[in-house]
């Protein structure tokens, strides 16, 4: 299995632009997960799917994030208008059950000039 | 209170030593707990998870759990150089709906 792909692996912007990050979870696996992570708040988990229905979205940020799950098999994270403070890595994830082993993509390195 | 807490470090331990790394979290519900390990601009990757009372062993970590006290720890006996990294603690909190929460991470420097 290639494991959870993402992309891109860099994206850098300027502010007020639009920001779409794409991730592809393990086949199989019914959770997925957005984090982000930063030095200064570690990572947080945004919002997270079970069987492409989102669960809980406590943690995005605000109304500027949205993220879909079309399919078992692709999710996006949608960051309009994007800002400097958004600049960090955004990782996606998934696992069998909520109570599993975590499997990571790559990240995204995010930059908003 | 956060909810998992970390020591930020950096714990700095020579080659051959044990690292003893804790985690303090707020749930006193929470059942499932995780170490992940972070290596400089990559991604997280588990390398213990513990759901009882007491002990797990796993090659040269061992991980502990006290859910009376609320902490779990990790101790990496026989460090390697290979073994400087972050090591995040990661809990199913039953308070905030059993999603995984991570520390912070406590940075490991192992020196030859």
């Amino acid at each position: 299995d290639a494991g959870v792909i993402q992309s891109p692996r860099h994206e850098v912007t300027e502010m007020g632009q639009e920001v779409t990050l794409r991730c592809k979870p393990i086949s199989g696996h019914d959770y997925l997960f957005w984090y982000r992570q930063t030095m200064m708040r570690g990572l947080e988990l945004l919002i997270y799917f079970n069987n492409n229905v989102p669960i809980d979205d406590s943690g995005m940020p605000e109304d500027r994030f949205s993220a879909k799950m079309p399919n078992a098999s692709f999710s996006t994270l949608k960051i309009q208008p994007s800002e400097p403070r958004d600049s960090a890595v955004y990782f996606c994830a998934s696992t069998r059950g909520l109570y599993e082993k975590l499997f990571f993509g790559s990240g995204t390195q995010l930059s908003v000039l | 209170q956060k909810e998992v807490e970390q020591n930020s470090g950096p714990l700095s331990v020579p080659e051959g030593a044990i690292a003893s790394l804790n985690c303090t979290y707020s749930d006193r519900g929470s059942q499932s707990f995780f170490w992940y390990r972070q290596y400089s601009g990559k991604s997280p990757e588990l390398i213990m998870f513990i759901y009882s009372n007491g002990d797990k062993e796993d090659g040269r970590f061992t991980a502990q759990l006290n859910k009376a006290s609320q902490y779990v720890s990790l101790l990496i006996r026989d460090s390697q150089p290979s073994d400087s990294a972050t090591y995040l603690c990661a809990v199913n909190l039953s308070s905030a709906g059993n999603k995984l929460t991570f520390g912070g991470g406590t940075r490991v420097l192992v020196k030859p």
